[in-house]
């Protein structure tokens, strides 16, 4: 399964864009790039996800670089609730989806 | 509404007892994933089931056991040879990785 490279931490103020990036040098042209959070105590919650095209939706937005080598989330406007840790993973043909040490993010009022 | 439920939410096993945590979907969902957390760490995956009446083990098996009778359900057994079974397990379902994964909201089981 090929790995993915998050920074451990970010910080934010509440209401400006956060740009959470990963690097996935090593990913094959059919894994999919998918984004989960999870909250203190709780499971993880789907973000976004995409295959090579950019994605929006009502959570974020996914910038997928052109040589997919990395992507970055986008949370437009920043919330309290959006703290959490962030995971960007790879699935491949398997269907697993193998968790990394994510990205914890602070947002600050 | 559709999802997952974990049950029981607390579990507490004495050393050497078998317990069983339950994860039901009404998703429709095909696959179906088993996770334990440890504190401050990510997710490593247990067992997964991709349809029913089969299932591979992930990347910490041992000590675990699966079945998947019913494609709504996939239960984890958690045996007396799991060394260290105190954490925090997590089901997941799919129907595949073109869509998000569902994940339950957890069973914390403790070793008394």
């Amino acid at each position: 399964d090929a790995k993915t490279t998050q920074p451990n931490s970010m910080e934010s103020n509440e209401e400006e864009p956060v740009h959470l990036p990963c690097n996935h040098s090593t990913i094959s042209g059919t894994d999919y790039i998918h984004w989960y959070r999870q909250l203190p105590s709780q499971g993880p919650e789907y973000v976004i996800h995409g295959l090579t095209s950019n994605v929006n939706n009502r959570m974020a937005s996914l910038a997928i670089a052109e040589d997919r080598k990395s992507s970055t989330l986008i949370l437009h406007r920043a919330t309290l609730r959006d703290a959490a840790v962030y995971y960007c993973i790879l699935i491949a043909y398997t269907d697993k989806l193998i968790f990394g040490t994510g990205t914890r993010l602070q947002v600050f009022p | 509404d559709g999802g997952i439920t974990q049950s029981p939410k607390y579990l507490f096993r004495k050393e050497g007892q078998n317990v069983t945590l339950s994860c039901e979907q009404n998703l429709n969902h095909d696959a179906m994933y088993w996770y334990r957390q440890d504190p401050g760490q990510g997710l490593r995956l247990i067992y997964y089931s991709q349809i029913v009446n089969d299932f591979q083990k992930g990347d910490i098996a041992e000590g675990y056991s699966v079945s998947r009778e019913k494609k709504e359900s996939f239960p984890l057994t958690v045996t007396s040879a799991q060394k260290n079974p105190t954490a925090f397990y997590l089901c997941a379902s799919s129907v595949h990785r073109e869509s998000g994964y569902t994940f339950g909201s957890g069973t914390r089981l403790t070793v008394v």
